[in-house]
């Protein structure tokens, strides 16, 4: 199974800043990585899929950057609604598919 | 707009058998040529997924639950659904049904609500 190791577990930032959020496989997975939002009460969204791409809606503000083994989601300038926690998911060994533990971004 | 929406029992005793519903509307799950997966999430943790069955039937399970796992499909009533037999503490979790998107594999682009389930004696 691959396994998905998010850092850091908690992430605090004040509104404004840039973020940077890391995930690394344990093994190489192309560029089959997702990012998904998740705010409490709610289930996750999808923001970035296949490493690099936004879904639809999301705005431009996220990006994500990566390939192989190591992952990074960036929010450009971080607003109010971003605080959340955010998860990476690969599917590169679909089915099954496997997320990381979380980041969770915290408002400084 | 694709929608979904899970419902079932919110408490079950250990060893009872966990039964939810996940209805979808805006999408058919016959002609969507999408897979339509369960998710769980242990209350505070991360997701886990569970598994999923296309329209036709044919289902993939997470080996760590497969013994213990049904997942089921009426596309006569849009509907899907999932069975965990002998359910522990351990199943206490928040459970979605989320739709594979049909363009992109592995990805989870419509999620219900989600439903917590808490297994206790």
């Amino acid at each position: 199974e691959i396994v998905l190791t998010q850092s850091p577990a908690i992430l605090p930032m004040s509104p404004g800043e840039r973020a940077t959020l890391s995930c690394r496989a344990s093994q190489s997975i192309g560029n089959y990585l997702a990012w998904y939002q998740q705010k409490p009460g709610q289930a996750p969204k999808l923001l970035i899929y296949d490493a690099s791409n936004r879904a639809t809606g999301v705005p431009a503000r996220f990006s994500g950057s990566g390939s192989g083994t190591d992952f990074t989601l960036t929010i450009s300038s971080l607003e109010p609604e971003d605080f959340a926690v955010y998860y990476c998911q690969q599917r590169s060994t679909w089915p099954p598919v496997t997320f990381g533990q979380g980041t969770r971004l915290d408002i400084k | 707009q694709v929608l979904l929406q899970e419902s079932g029992p919110g408490l079950l005793r250990p060893s009872q058998t966990l039964s939810l519903t996940c209805a979808v509307s805006g999408a058919s799950i016959s002609s969507d040529e999408s897979y339509w997966s369960w998710i769980r999430q242990e209350p505070g943790k991360g997701l886990e997924w569970i598994g999923y069955i296309y329209y036709s039937g044919s289902t993939y399970r997470n080996p760590s639950l497969k013994s213990r796992l049904i997942v089921s499909v009426d596309s006569s009533r849009n509907q899907f659904y999932l069975k965990l037999s002998s359910v522990t503490a351990a199943d206490t979790a928040v459970y979605y049904c989320a739709r594979e998107s049909p363009s992109v594999t592995g990805i989870f682009d419509h999620w219900g609500p989600g439903i917590l389930v808490t297994v206790s004696s």
